[in-house]
């Protein structure tokens, strides 16, 4: 079955410092796979996806991924980390039924000044 | 209006009472997509429509839970006799069309209660 895991519950950093967020999927082909983030009492907004082509991906707020077929891996990172980034990551896939979306866990993250 | 719009923000109600969630997505989206997200967890997937057809409701938890999208547009969740189980914060999302490859965008939930 396919899943996705993200190893970290909770990461603190320091402003300014970088930032890496695992995720890994389980899945026999190539996904789509995406990351969210949630602000408290908000839905979650899209920060960027990946479907094929090149495995370095950019998204909104500084972000990006890269894709890592031989890890099936899909980390998140961000040169220097704003405290306006505290929020909940989420890393999701999709494309294997239908237009579902598996969520992992998710990645709490705290910013400290 | 811009965003997908859900009401209630929250909803308490009591252990076997029936609620009603209501979901407004963008405006000429096609898909649209209702999860449940348990504190702490991510959001799992419940249903999804394309238009006013319910073409997966694989996700849903039991036959307490029922979902419509009669005019292809407003979207109701319901739950019949609710249990504690059932409080969680419910996502509608709606992509543009059923493609996978078009981004979901979510609304900012109905934190539902059930004492």
């Amino acid at each position: 079955a396919q899943s996705v895991t993200q190893p970290d519950i909770h990461i603190t950093v320091s402003e300014g410092a970088s930032l890496e967020l695992r995720c890994n999927y389980s899945y026999g082909a190539t996904p789509y796979l995406f990351w969210y983030v949630q602000s408290p009492g908000q839905g979650l907004q899209l920060l960027l996806k990946y479907f094929s082509g090149d495995t370095l991906v950019q998204g909104i707020k500084g972000f990006e991924a890269e894709f890592k077929r031989s890890q099936s891996s899909f980390n998140l990172r961000k040169p220097s980390v704003h405290w306006s980034d505290a929020a909940e990551y989420f890393c999701a896939v999709g494309g294997y039924t239908g237009n579902q979306f598996y969520f992992g866990t998710g990645t709490s993250l705290t910013v400290i000044p | 209006g811009a965003g997908v719009s859900q009401s209630p923000r929250y909803k308490v109600a009591k252990r076997g009472q029936d609620v009603a969630l209501r979901c407004d997505p963008i405006s000429g989206h096609v898909s649209l997509f209702w999860y449940q997200q348990a504190l702490g967890q991510g959001p799992e997937f419940l249903t999804y429509f394309q238009n006013e057809a319910q073409l997966d409701k694989s996700g849903l938890p039991s036959d307490r839970f029922f979902a419509e999208r009669p005019e292809g547009s407003v979207s109701t969740l319901k739950i019949q006799r609710t249990q504690q189980e059932d409080s969680a914060v419910y996502l509608c999302a709606s992509s543009r069309s059923g493609q996978i490859n078009q981004p979901q965008h979510f609304g900012d939930g109905t934190r539902l209660s059930i004492l």
